[in-house]
């Protein structure tokens, strides 16, 4: 089983809709968890953290599922410029990151 | 706001050239990282550093050197480029006081022809 796994899409969704992504993880371990979007051809950039309680920032928000081993990330009223590659990632030993491949977000009119 | 620079963001060289990559970090993080990304396969780390004059060997270190003199500065060396080394390369910054995530810097497009 792969570190982490992500869908990879694309999801194609309309202005407005909500669309949620989910990442799975092998390592229970972990402890520290991490949503990044990337623009075409840029670096990534963290979008937010996930903690145990879960957190909202404005229209998006994280989850965390540790029975499961899963996190989650939910856009709500999604706009065109949230178009970007979404990539989740866990902190493990050493502060080494894991990254998924990430999955790729299409908004459309 | 912190910020990771790379030396270029786009680099064409021959197969067989030395490559340097140079990544500075202004955060005063102890810990940086090189990563290179590619389609499908995502960010796989090649070497990280949590210390000046201090490495280690990430997932894929074959065919890469790196060198840390200075605590802002850490950088990705091909002793020998080829054509599989063609890829986005990227830096990163963490703080290892706390449980912290990693700051990118803008990538490095490489073309080894």
């Amino acid at each position: 089983r792969k570190e982490v796994e992500q869908d990879p899409g694309p999801f194609n969704v309309p202005e407005g809709a909500t669309v949620a992504f989910n990442c799975t993880y092998s390592n229970s371990a972990s402890q520290s968890f991490f949503w990044y979007r990337q623009d075409c051809r840029k670096e990534p950039k963290l979008l937010m953290s996930v903690y145990s309680s879960g957190n909202e920032d404005g229209r998006f928000t994280a989850q965390l599922n540790r029975a499961s081993q899963y996190i989650s990330l939910l856009i709500r009223d999604s706009k065109l410029s949230d178009s970007a590659t979404y990539l989740c990632a866990f902190l493990g030993g050493g502060n080494k990151l894991t990254f998924g491949t990430g999955t790729q977000l299409k908004v459309e009119l | 706001d912190v910020k990771v620079t790379q030396s270029s963001r786009y680099l064409v060289k021959r197969t067989g050239e030395k490559v340097f990559l140079e990544c500075v970090q202004d955060m005063d993080h102890e810990n940086m990282f090189w990563y290179r990304q590619d389609p499908g396969l995502g960010l796989r780390l090649i070497y990280f550093s949590y210390d000046v004059k201090m490495k280690e060997k990430g997932d894929i270190p074959e065919g890469y050197s790196v060198s840390r003199e200075k605590k802002e500065r850490f950088s990705l060396i091909l002793e020998s480029a080829s054509t599989n080394q063609t890829s986005m390369y990227l830096c990163a910054g963490s703080d290892r006081r706390v449980q912290e995530t990693q700051y990118f810097g803008p990538g490095t497009r490489l073309l080894v022809l």
